[in-house]
């Protein structure tokens, strides 16, 4: 069965400092694995996705995420945080198939401190 | 870009009454999706439809209903609204590209209150 594991609940950072959201997934074949950002009221933005073309996949506002096969992970990182960042992040994993299932992680809320 | 419409941003209904949440895309996408957004629960999946006409129960259909009588237009039906139908909805859209392609679009969610 699938599943994802988003590891924080709650990050707290610095501005200017890295960032790392931590996502593991269980899945019984190669999976295709996305991070979603969602701003307050607003609705999901797709950050990034992986799906086997290359283990380390960058994607918008300077955030990128490596898929480690041994590790089961896609964490999010990003090198330098800034104020407009703050926001929950979903780890989610794809059932594949014809209706391409998501399956949501519980969300990471990242805090921004100037 | 993707863009996906939804048609309120916040909507307060009472007990009872029957509330259509519409949704529209713009990419001639095949499948949509709706889904309940609560805290601590996450993102749980209503119905999605692949085709016009065409429907799947979600994870949590109940108290539920959808219509797509057109490609681009999805919609969420609560025939009669409880208090604990409160929530967060998104509707997404997604192509059936291949996997390098495909990925789901959320609209901007409409946030309900049944009072």
């Amino acid at each position: 069965a699938q599943s994802v594991t988003q590891l924080d609940s709650h990050v707290s950072v610095s501005e200017g400092t890295p960032v790392l959201l931590r996502c593991n997934y269980s899945s019984s074949y190669s999976p295709s694995l996305f991070w979603y950002v969602q701003h307050p009221n607003k609705g999901l933005q797709l950050l990034l996705k992986y799906t086997s073309a290359a283990t380390l996949v960058k994607g918008i506002n300077g955030f990128e995420a490596e898929f480690k096969k041994s590790e089961t992970s896609f964490h999010l990182t990003k090198p330098s945080a800034h104020m407009s960042d703050a926001a929950e992040y979903f780890c989610v994993v794809s059932l594949g198939g014809s209706q391409g299932n998501l399956i949501f992680g519980k969300g990471t809320k990242l805090s921004v401190k100037p | 870009d993707v863009k996906v419409t939804q048609s309120s941003r916040y909507l307060v209904k009472r007990t009872g009454e029957k509330v259509f949440l519409e949704c529209v895309q713009d990419m001639d996408h095949e499948n949509m999706f709706w889904y309940r957004q609560d805290p601590g629960l996450g993102l749980r999946l209503i119905y999605f439809s692949y085709d016009v006409k065409m429907k799947e129960k979600g994870d949590i259909p109940e108290g539920y209903s959808v219509s797509r009588e057109k490609k681009e237009r999805f919609s969420l039906i609560l025939e009669s609204a409880s208090t604990n139908q409160t929530s967060m909805y998104l509707c997404a859209s997604e192509s059936t590209g291949t996997a390098l392609t495909r990925a789901q679009y959320f609209g901007p969610g409409t946030r309900l209150l049944v009072l």
